[in-house]
């Protein structure tokens, strides 16, 4: 596709559900990266893939967030039993691997709200 | 472990005048430092990024960065601000591994006044 994809836009749901959250990253793109951003604050790093290495899952906030990614294409961010302080914009992007100077593109992010 | 810090969480200018936005960061390795616009309801687009060749790094719409490697600095710099500046700026670092984790800093809304 011409850019990073997200899905739903918008997602509401209940406290103590589950939700997936989906990223298409633009064709050829190795690197794939989810962030959490809160109202009013910054872009909290959750998860790095590259390519077929192991993925960097040090900003995951706890045991019920987990992500996946089928090889170089589509990504699942799941939260497990949400909670309301969960309530934020998912943003995903991606970029080529090869040098660390590459830009990274931006989806449009999936806004969660958890009542 | 990389990462950046934006001073001011909010910075208001009058249309005209300079913009400073200022990022610092800290990094074991050479980093590679970006500046991210986010402009009201619309996504995060690149500004510019610093990558070795220039300590001076000009960007879209007017803006510019200096690399200054002695005070772990890279600033955001426009002559004179316009209205449609009005947005979250975002410094972002990448440490000098193949790839690796982009880390962002808090983020600094600009204000424009008329």
């Amino acid at each position: 596709g011409a850019g990073v994809s997200q899905s739903p836009s918008n997602k509401v749901t209940e406290k103590g559900k589950d939700v997936e959250l989906r990223c298409d990253p633009i064709s050829g793109h190795t690197a794939l990266y989810w962030y959490r951003q809160r109202l009013g604050q910054g872009l909290e790093f959750l998860i790095y893939f590259q390519g077929n290495s192991a993925p960097d899952k040090s900003g995951l906030p706890s045991d019920r967030f987990s992500a996946e990614r089928t090889g170089e294409s589509v990504s699942t961010l799941t939260i497990q039993r949400t909670q309301q302080e969960d309530s934020a914009v998912y943003l995903c992007a991606s970029s080529l691997a090869g040098h660390p100077n590459t830009e990274a593109f931006f989806g449009q992010g999936t806004r969660l709200t958890v009542v | 472990a990389q990462s950046v810090t934006q001073l001011g969480s909010h910075v208001s200018v009058s249309e005209g005048a300079l913009v400073l936005l200022r990022c610092n960061y800290s990094s074991s390795v050479p980093p590679y430092l970006f500046w991210y616009v986010q402009y009201p309801n619309q996504g995060l687009q690149l500004l510019l990024k610093y990558t070795s060749a220039a300590t001076l790094v000009k960007g879209i719409n007017g803006f510019e960065a200096e690399f200054k490697k002695s005070e772990t600095s890279f600033h955001l710099t426009k002559p004179s601000a316009h209205m449609s500046d009005a947005a979250e700026y975002f410094c972002a670092v990448r440490g000098g591994n193949q790839g690796g984790k982009l880390i962002f800093g808090q983020g600094t809304e600009l204000s424009v006044k008329p």
